[in-house]
This record gives C-alpha cells, sequence and structure tokens, in this order.
C-alpha cells in the first residue's frame, strides 16, 4: 500500500472544465511535491511545497496553481488545461526538502478532451 | 548541472537470473545521494534502493544491490533471483546533498522478465 494517497486515480475533463487533484500523506513529512509525467519520460518536477510554504515554481503555467491547506494535504487546481497537458501526475513527499528520499503516490491519470 | 544517464533503453532476464541495470553520473559534488526507483505498469514511483555518496559501502535491500564507483561516477543496480513482479520501468536518480531539492532522473531502463 502506498503511503502517499492520490485523488482521482483517472481524470478526463474538457479544456474549460476547472477541477482539482488531491495528495494526502500522513508520515508526517514536512516537503511535498508535484511532477508531471508524459508516457515513457522521467517525472519532471513542477512544484515543491516546504512546510506549507511554496518553495519552488518550475516555471509551471499559472493554468496549474497549487494549494497546501495543511501539512498533510496538497492540492493541485487546474483551469483551461491544453490536451498538451495530458500526463500521469505524480505527488510525493519526504521529511524535509532535501537529502530524503522522496515517496511518491500512484498518480493521477490526467486526460484533456 | 547534473546529468543522469542511463543508456540501456530496455533490458531482459529470464526468471530467477541476475541483471544489472547500468547508470553513470556527472556532478561536481562531494555530498549527494543517488536512488533506484521502480515504476511498474501499475505507475506508482517506488523506491528500490538509496546510496549516500560519502558510503563507501554499497547498499544492498534483500535482492537488490548496487555497485557504487564513485570515481567513475557509476551506480548500477544488480537484480538478483529476477521475479515476475521486477518487471518495470526503472529511474536512477541523483539528489544534491546541499540545499538543492531537485530529483535529477535518468530516461529509464524498462526491464522485462521472460518466465
Amino acid at each position: 500500500d502506498t503511503e502517499v494517497t492520490q485523488t482521482p486515480k483517472h481524470l478526463v475533463m474538457g479544456m474549460t472544465n476547472k477541477k482539482s487533484l488531491k495528495c494526502e500523506q500522513h508520515m508526517g513529512h514536512r516537503a511535498m511535491y508535484w511532477y508531471k509525467q508524459k508516457a515513457k519520460k522521467p517525472p519532471e518536477l513542477m512544484f515543491v511545497y516546504s512546510y506549507e510554504k511554496l518553495s519552488i515554481n518550475e516555471s509551471v503555467p499559472s493554468r496549474f496553481s497549487p494549494e497546501c491547506p495543511n501539512s498533510s494535504l496538497l492540492n493541485l487546481h487546474l483551469h483551461a488545461l491544453q490536451p498538451e497537458d495530458s500526463a500521469l501526475y505524480l505527488c510525493a513527499s519526504s521529511q524535509d526538502m532535501g537529502r530524503r528520499p522522496q515517496h511518491f503516490g500512484d498518480g493521477t491519470r490526467l486526460s484533456i478532451l | 548541472a547534473q546529468t543522469v544517464t542511463q543508456s540501456q533503453p530496455e533490458m531482459s532476464v529470464q526468471e530467477a537470473e541476475t541483471v544489472t541495470l547500468s547508470c553513470t553520473y556527472d556532478t561536481s559534488e562531494s555530498d549527494y545521494y543517488l536512488f533506484w526507483y521502480k515504476q511498474p505498469p501499475s505507475r506508482q514511483m517506488i523506491l528500490v534502493i538509496r546510496q549516500e555518496a560519502y558510503k563507501q559501502q554499497n547498499a544492498t535491500e534483500n535482492r537488490f544491490s548496487v555497485n557504487f564507483q564513485k570515481a567513475a561516477k557509476s551506480f548500477s543496480l544488480k537484480i538478483s533471483d529476477s521475479q515476475l513482479g521486477d518487471a518495470a520501468m526503472y529511474f536512477c536518480a541523483y539528489l544534491s546533498g546541499g540545499s538543492n531539492y531537485k530529483l535529477t532522473f535518468g530516461k529509464g531502463t524498462l526491464l522485462t522478465v521472460n518466465p
């Protein structure tokens, strides 16, 4: 069983829709990450939260909006996405930023119509 | 910037045999961490093994072991007694020991296990 839980597992949305991805961990980790992964490629970092504050934004378009309501929960709000945004979105957490291994969730498979 | 190279896009192994996946990296740092992650078709990225650069002893986790050659900047993964469940994409990853947060991944090696 994964210790990082992501919902939903699959999401299909139109380009005008607004949806959110959710990630939850109860390991007491203080750093949480969003990655985007295209088929047969390694994950690409999008955002990093450390102690519930956004620390890193890897120049991600504003149609992706992260939110960290508390230390256990990480959301990714989606609006006006493009077909090229179709991908697997992975959430990860680590004890703190850097040094510690990151633990990943199962991901959300996102398809944009 | 650090780079991670996995030169084998695909590998195959017979069940119960041993296979070695290659990984090389380029860095000017002395303090860093290396990881192997496994991603089966179920898609979860699973941490297989980790190695701290300051440790000379090679890490081992059950059937998985690494051959860490710091001078050669090489970090290969050996899977012994391969099982069908080992079939997956394997990613080698580098993490700076400084304040850097960013995992640098290789392109991955797709491992097939034949019964």
